[in-house]
This record gives structure tokens, sequence and C-alpha cells, in this order.
């Protein structure tokens, strides 16, 4: 069965770099059938896909989050990660990691999300 | 790109049937054959109800259904339940660079 587990600071401070960590158990980052990604929802708003990290480490990302993010996995300790630089308050939200079906570019698997929130 | 976009909100009776827009344009939705749907309990992980345009994966209720036309996909769901209340999210293969883009998201009342 496959799990997805979030993990990371629950509080930062404006101008911090949030990092979270996403633990797969029951797959492989290293599979080359799947993308894995991040998408987050503020309070109050919808889904926003963050981005996805391929198998072989080539990444997308949100346009209107590029500037701010990197994304990596490592297939060693099944996990794959997001950084977030310069955080405002406009970045709090709930953080969920998701595996991304790359023949039907479907979010077949999600994480139970994280609450991060940025406030001084 | 822009989200998808989807009406903020619909409300029907139990028992009834209600469809969900989620328009885009010629170079996502219209171009892509890799539409999904996505069900969202506050407080929950997402569901996957739909991809493909209109593939349901095991285990998700028939009353779940789906579709295309041009630009704009629909989610259609039948016989209303009080648990069927949720938010709904499309998304759509877009590009090469991009990826996916996310609707904004319905919120589902069943009245």
């Amino acid at each position: 069965q496959l799990l997805l587990q979030e993990s990371g600071p629950g509080l930062l401070q404006p101008s911090e770099t949030l990092s979270l960590t996403c633990n797969v158990s029951g797959a492989s980052v290293g599979s080359n059938s799947y993308y894995w990604g991040w998408i987050r929802q503020p309070p109050g708003k919808g889904l926003e896909w963050i981005g996805s990290v391929y198998y072989s480490g080539t990444t997308y990302y949100n346009p209107s989050l590029k500037s701010r993010v990197t994304m990596s996995s490592d297939k060693s300790k099944k996990q794959f990660s997001l950084k977030l630089s310069s955080v405002t308050a406009a970045d709090t939200a709930i953080y969920y990691c998701a595996r991304l079906a790359a023949a039907t570019i479907k979010f077949d698997s999600w994480g139970q999300g994280t609450l991060v929130t940025v406030s001084s | 790109q822009s989200a998808l976009t989807q009406p903020a909100s619909v409300s029907q009776s139990p028992g009834q049937s209600i469809t969900i827009s989620c328009t885009g344009t010629s170079s996502d939705v219209g171009a892509s054959d890799y539409v999904a749907w996505y069900q969202h309990h506050p407080g929950k992980a997402p569901k996957l109800l739909i991809y493909e345009v209109s593939y349901r994966p095991s285990g998700i209720s028939n009353r779940f259904s789906g579709s295309k036309s041009g630009n704009t996909a629909s989610l259609t769901i039948s016989g209303l339940q009080a648990e069927d209340e949720a938010d709904y999210y499309c998304t759509s293969y877009t590009d090469s660079t991009t990826l996916v883009l996310f609707g904004g998201g319905t919120k589902l009342t069943v009245l």
C-alpha cells in the first residue's frame, strides 16, 4: 500500500525558507512512471499546484512560484522535498505531497497534508 | 497560465443530479485527454474521482461521471447524497514545461 507522509516545521517567520519532506512507502521515487509533487491550500482558498519532480531530477514548477521553489528527490531515502524561499504570510497553507501518474497526469495518491504557518 | 475556471459554488437537493464545469483553453483542456477530477473534504486528503476525462478509478461510485466538449470538461454527480457535499477540483495537462493546471474549485452544497 502506498503511503505518503509530509514532515517539516509548522511555523516559519517571514523571509525564511520553507523546507518540507515527503516520505514514501510502498513505491519508489525512482520509478519512471510517476512524478512526485506538492500542492497547497491556503486558508479559505483552493488547491494550488506548486510543482513536481520526475525520477530523472527534471522539475516542473508553477510559473507563479517558480522563482522561489526548488524540488528534489532521493531514491535511497525514499523521499522527495520542497524548498520555498522568502516566505510571507501568503504562503501559509496546508501543504500536500502527492504522486502524479506520468502516463495519465492524475494525482492518484496524496499525503494527509501538513499545515505551515508563516508569522512573526 | 491562469487556473482553469470552475463555478465557485453549486447546490442541489439529495437524489438529484448536478454538473460542475471546468473551462480552459485550446492549449490545455481543449487539447488534452488528461483531465481529472478530485473530491476534497476539509481536513482530508483530496480523492481522485475521474481521470482521462471519463475514467473512474477502482472503488469510485458510478454516480460520478466525466465528459468533455471543446475547452470545457464536466463532472456529473447523480443521485446526490449528503456525503457528496465537498469541494471539487479539475486538473488538466497543459504542456511539457508547466505540466498541470488546477481549477479554482467548486463547493458543492447538498441542500
